[in-house]
Parts: C-alpha cells; sequence; structure tokens
C-alpha cells in the first residue's frame, strides 16, 4: 500500500535561510507525489507534483522537490525563506496511474522567525 | 487556473440538524469529485470519491448514510452531515478532478462546528 512519511511536525526557520521538509514514500508501483501548502482555514495549494518525468521539479514560489528512488524520497526545498512561506506543509502520494486518491503525510509546519 | 468554490466556509448549528455543503468547480467540468476530512493539527483523510451520475465510494470506516454525497452535475457535489453531532465537527475541505491527467484542485474548506 501507498504511504508516506513526513519528518518533523514542525520546522523553523530565520528569514533568508534555506527550507528543507522532509518526505519518503512507500509505494508498490512508480508513484506520483506531490507537495502542497495549506494555510489557516483554508484548502490546499498544488506547490509542485512527480509524475515520472524529471526528477528535480521545480514548484511555484520558489519551491522545488528531487525524486529520489534509492532512497524512496522527495524531499521539499527553497534556497531562502519568506515570512510568507509560513503553513502546513503536506505530501502526499498517488495511487497507479493518476491523480485520483490521494494519501496524504501528516504535513509539517513550517515557523519563519523574522 | 481552476477553481473550485466550496460554501459555506463556516457553518455552526445545533446537535441534530443536518448540513449541506456544497462544491463547485468553477471553470472546468469534473467528473470525480473528493471529500476529506480534517481534524484540528492533523493531516486529510479521504472519506469518499463522489461520481457524476452514479453512487459515491466510500471509503473503510465512512458511514454512508452519515454522510451523504450527490453529484449531479458535471460542476457540483454536495455533501450533507445528516443529524450532526458534536464528534462531527471537524474541516471538510472537496476537491475536483479536471478532465485530462490533471491533479486535484482544492476548495478553501468549510469549518462545521455542532454545539
Amino acid at each position: 500500500a501507498q504511504s508516506v512519511t513526513q519528518l518533523g511536525s514542525h520546522v523553523s526557520v530565520s528569514e533568508g535561510a534555506l527550507v528543507l521538509l522532509r518526505c519518503n514514500y512507500s509505494s508498490s508501483v512508480p508513484p506520483y507525489l506531490f507537495w502542497y501548502v495549506q494555510y489557516p482555514n483554508q484548502g490546499l495549494q498544488l506547490l509542485l507534483k512527480y509524475t515520472s518525468a524529471a526528477t528535480l521539479v521545480k514548484g511555484i514560489n520558489g519551491f522545488e522537490a528531487e525524486f529520489k528512488k534509492s532512497e524512496t524520497s522527495f524531499h521539499l526545498t527553497k534556497p531562502s525563506a519568506h515570512m510568507s512561506d509560513a503553513a502546513e506543509y503536506f505530501c502526499a502520494v498517488s495511487f497507479n496511474t493518476g491523480f485520483q486518491k490521494l494519501v496524504f503525510g501528516t504535513g509539517t509546519r513550517l515557523l519563519v522567525s523574522p | 487556473g481552476a477553481v473550485v468554490s466550496q460554501h459555506p466556509s463556516w457553518v455552526i448549528c445545533k446537535s441534530g440538524t443536518s448540513v449541506k455543503i456544497e462544491c463547485r468547480s468553477l471553470d472546468f467540468q469534473a467528473t470525480t469529485m473528493f471529500w476529506y476530512r480534517q481534524f484540528p493539527k492533523q493531516s486529510l483523510m479521504l472519506m469518499a470519491t463522489s461520481n457524476e451520475g452514479s453512487k459515491a465510494t466510500y471509503e473503510q470506516g465512512v458511514e454512508k448514510d452519515k454522510f451523504l454525497i450527490n453529484h449531479a452535475s458535471l460542476t457540483l457535489s454536495t455533501l450533507t452531515v445528516t443529524s450532526a453531532h458534536p464528534e462531527d465537527s471537524s474541516f471538510y475541505i472537496c476537491s475536483a478532478l479536471p478532465q485530462g491527467n490533471q491533479p486535484q484542485h482544492f476548495g478553501d474548506g468549510t469549518r462545521l462546528s455542532i454545539l
């Protein structure tokens, strides 16, 4: 069965520092992987997705993630954090070949200090 | 970009009331929509898959008679929480799947509080 594990429920960085949010997946078939961001009392916004094309995926707001099959990882990074990046981030994997059922990780809250 | 509208955004009602939540895809057609539930500081849990013109598919442990789903058109799915009780209080989020090989687009969620 597909699953994702997000290490660290909270990550704190200073403004301008590197952001690294970790995600490891388990999937018996080639996965589709996603990172979503959620601001308070809002739904989810897609940051980026991996669909078996390029292993380094660039998303919106300066975020990117690298698919590493050998490590079963899909970590999210951003070179320089902004205050507006403070939010909850979810890694997700979808079953089989499409964008149908999403299985979400438990989320990581990113805190950005001045 | 693709927009999904969810209404209402916030509802407070008495125990025993039935509450209907609407999910609309505003600028695309969606044969499939999804309903999620999110408890405070937790992840999203898929409740059911809503298919236009057919019965919804519920995840294990979700009471279909409690959470009624109707997907009567290609742009609208509704979730009705019947005879709601305080334990049904939660954040409910819908998403819509565009046609073609595209990812889900999410609504802004509905916070349901049952007194």
